[in-house]
């Protein structure tokens, strides 16, 4: 089965620094990709995904994200913040067992926006 | 027009009570879900339905039974509530049964069992 581990489970950053968050996921042959963010009280969105292609998947909010095959990393970047970033961030992979296909999430990292 | 809706928001009960989740989504998706999400945050898969037929069912106790009277619903009943069963419970749906097209969640419903 597919697994996502975010190594990090709260970051936090000044407003307008760069940010990486870092996701791994356990090897496969082919993998499909997730990154979601959760405001407080509020259910998932999704930000961005990675399916084939380039390695460099651009997201919404000004986030993108590079898939690397050698290192099962798919780390979510932004190169400047805002206090309205601040959120909790979930990586997620394409699991199929079973049949079925099903995402499997990561821990979630919080992103703390400090002024 | 809210995608994927979920009532109640918000859901305070006692321990042993039995109580229904309604999700309903009107994006003509085939595929809807329903995730727990603990005080930690995690989630974790429970139930998954395409087109009306149970096609995930993620070792969730008995006591949780979902319903899906149509591919634009899914409900969830919880028997004999627990105080573990307290947690933030998503509906999420999906095209085509696949996850390459990604999952549009509800808003979630907070349970709390006291």
């Amino acid at each position: 089965a597919q697994s996502v581990t975010q190594l990090d489970s709260q970051v936090p950053v000044f407003e307008e620094a760069p940010v990486e968050l870092r996701c791994n996921y356990s090897s496969s042959v082919s993998v499909y990709l997730f990154w979601y963010v959760q405001y407080p009280n509020q259910g998932l969105q999704l930000l961005l995904k990675y399916l084939s292609g380039s390695t460099l998947v651009k997201g919404i909010n000004g986030f993108e994200a590079e898939f690397n095959k050698s290192q099962t990393s798919f780390h979510l970047r932004k190169p400047s913040v805002h206090i309205s970033d601040t959120a909790e961030y979930f990586c997620a992979v394409s699991d199929l067992s079973k049949g079925a296909q099903k995402l499997v999430f990561g821990q979630g990292t919080r992103l703390t926006i400090n002024p | 027009d809210t995608a994927v809706s979920q009532t109640p928001k918000y859901l305070v009960t006692q321990m042993g009570n039995d109580k229904s989740i309604k999700c309903e989504q009107n994006l003509g998706h085939d595929t809807m879900y329903w995730y727990k999400q603990d005080s930690k945050k995690f989630l974790k898969i429970m139930f998954s339905y395409n087109n009306k037929e149970l096609i995930i069912n993620e070792t969730v106790p008995n006591r949780f039974s979902p319903k899906s009277p149509d591919k634009a619903h899914l409900n969830l009943h919880i028997n004999s509530l627990e105080l573990g069963d307290s947690a933030v419970y998503f509906c999420a749906s999906s095209q085509s049964m696949g996850t390459v097209y990604g999952y549009t969640f509800g808003s979630g419903t907070r349970l709390t069992v006291v």
